[in-house]
């Protein structure tokens, strides 16, 4: 059962437009919420977080909103710029299962 | 930040054979953990691997089929053993303290005809 859900594939932006990409989870007990970014070849990298109890964290361009009640969060880019070109995954933790869970990601594609 | 080097890189191998993969980081780390992507598919735990202690497998990840060893706290193998074509994927070790935030090497990308 996937508990983490990217419904989303792909998504094309413009460069210099927001990106935003977005994630479901099903499991309210997630006590915190990543995006890792991946560069074909590449492990996956850390991009930003946000704690269970915030609605959003902002670091640079990029911004997440948490959305509990929906079991929603989106992640912001903005700016978009051509090096934003990744598949992007959402990511969730449980303390205690020591565990990530991850979305299938979206590939996001900067036009410039 | 930890930087992390696996061995091989990809590798093509025939099915009932079996293939170790080496993980090694630049610094010394409690957990160590190994990932599966399947094409198209999230990435998916298979196992902890604890320096000093037997990996913990996640559900419908066997030690028997993927055995993991730990010997020190800068290295760690998997094996993927007995392999059938629904092995290829794409294996990443990682490695995390708290918060979720974890650090991955650049994966193995394993082919199995």
């Amino acid at each position: 059962d996937q508990q983490v859900k990217q419904n989303s594939p792909s998504l094309s932006v413009q460069e210099g437009r927001i990106s935003i990409l977005n994630c479901d989870y099903t499991n309210s007990m997630f006590d915190y919420f990543l995006w890792y970014k991946k560069y074909p070849a590449e492990g996956p990298t850390f991009l930003i977080s946000i704690s269970s109890i915030k609605d959003k964290n902002e670091d640079g361009r990029f911004t997440v909103f948490l959305n509990k009640s929906a079991k929603h969060l989106s992640l912001h880019i903005v700016p978009s710029q051509p090096g934003d070109s990744a598949v992007y995954f959402c990511a969730a933790f449980l303390t205690g299962a020591n565990n990530l869970f991850f979305g299938t990601g979206t590939r996001l594609t900067v036009i410039p | 930040s930890a930087v992390i080097s696996q061995k091989p890189s990809r590798d093509i191998c025939q099915r009932g054979t079996s293939l170790t993969i080496q993980c090694q980081v630049d610094s010394q780390v409690t957990m160590m953990f190994w990932y599966r992507q399947q094409p198209g598919q999230s990435l998916t735990l298979i196992a902890t691997a604890n320096q000093g202690s037997e990996a913990t497998y996640e559900s419908g990840f066997v030690i028997d089929k993927f055995p993991i060893s730990r010997p020190n706290l800068t290295f760690s193998t998997l094996t993927v053993s007995n392999m059938s074509p629904e092995d290829s994927s794409i294996y990443l070790c990682s490695v995390g303290e708290g918060m979720g935030e974890q650090f991955f090497g650049p994966g193995t990308r394993l082919t199995v005809l």
